[in-house]
């Protein structure tokens, strides 16, 4: 099974500053198999990005994802208010699925 | 339009069975990957399963395999997730999920809103 650890826990920042959100895996994948989820509270998750760098369908463009093998990062280029929420990573190359513990992005 | 519509909410008590639902609609429901996601109060997602209602093949997470059931009836383009005897630690928010038309190695780009199961004495 991949396990897939976020860091931070927590990130607190402000509208407009720049957000960067870390994914590693516990071995190596194809970046083509690695996804970003956002969830605010009391709703489902949506899919953010897919194939590492993907945006889906409707995401803006300050969303933007990198990385490859172990590595992988969500960057929010300028954070509007309604951006702050929980960030979950996900692999969805090999069996079982798994997602990351989440990220939290809260208002300073 | 992909949608997937799950059942409501639900109360139960240990050591009894559920089985809720999620309807799929705005496609060919027998051509995508239907499955269940599970959000323990407070904690992060957990896959437990998925299924191709063409021809009812399921896989599951090491972690749910015994522990749950995924089926579907293509009759009414719905897939299930049924419990046999329940515990207190499967107190949870279940969401459907699909990962729509790319097919089995893909993200789970639709969602359903989610079924609150509560199991308490």
């Amino acid at each position: 099974e991949i396990v897939l650890t976020q860091s931070p826990d927590t990130l607190s920042l402000s509208p407009g500053e720049r957000a960067t959100l870390s994914c590693r895996a516990s071995q190596s994948f194809s970046n083509i198999y690695l996804a970003w989820y956002q969830q605010k509270p009391g709703q489902a998750p949506r899919l953010l990005l897919y194939a590492a760098s993907s945006r889906a369908t409707g995401i803006p463009d300050r969303f933007s994802g990198s990385g490859s093998g172990t590595d992988f990062t969500l960057t929010i280029s300028r954070l509007e208010p309604e951006d702050f929420a929980v960030y979950y990573c996900q692999q969805y190359g090999s069996s079982p699925r798994t997602f990351g513990q989440g990220t939290r992005l809260e208002i300073k | 339009e992909v949608q997937l519509v799950q059942s409501g909410a639900a109360v139960k008590k240990p050591g009894e069975s559920l089985k809720i639902s999620c309807m799929g609609s705005g496609y060919i429901f027998s051509t995508y990957w239907i499955g269940w996601v599970r959000q323990m109060p407070g904690k992060g997602l957990e896959w437990m399963a998925i299924i191709y209602p063409g021809d009812s093949h399921a896989r599951y997470s090491p972690s749910f395999q015994g522990q749950v059931t995924i089926s579907v009836d293509k009759s009414i383009s719905t897939a299930y997730l049924q419990w046999r005897s329940l515990k207190a630690s499967d107190t949870a928010m279940y969401y459907c999920v699909s990962p729509g038309r790319d097919g089995y190695n893909s993200p789970f780009d639709s969602w359903g809103q989610g079924t609150l199961v509560t199991v308490s004495s």
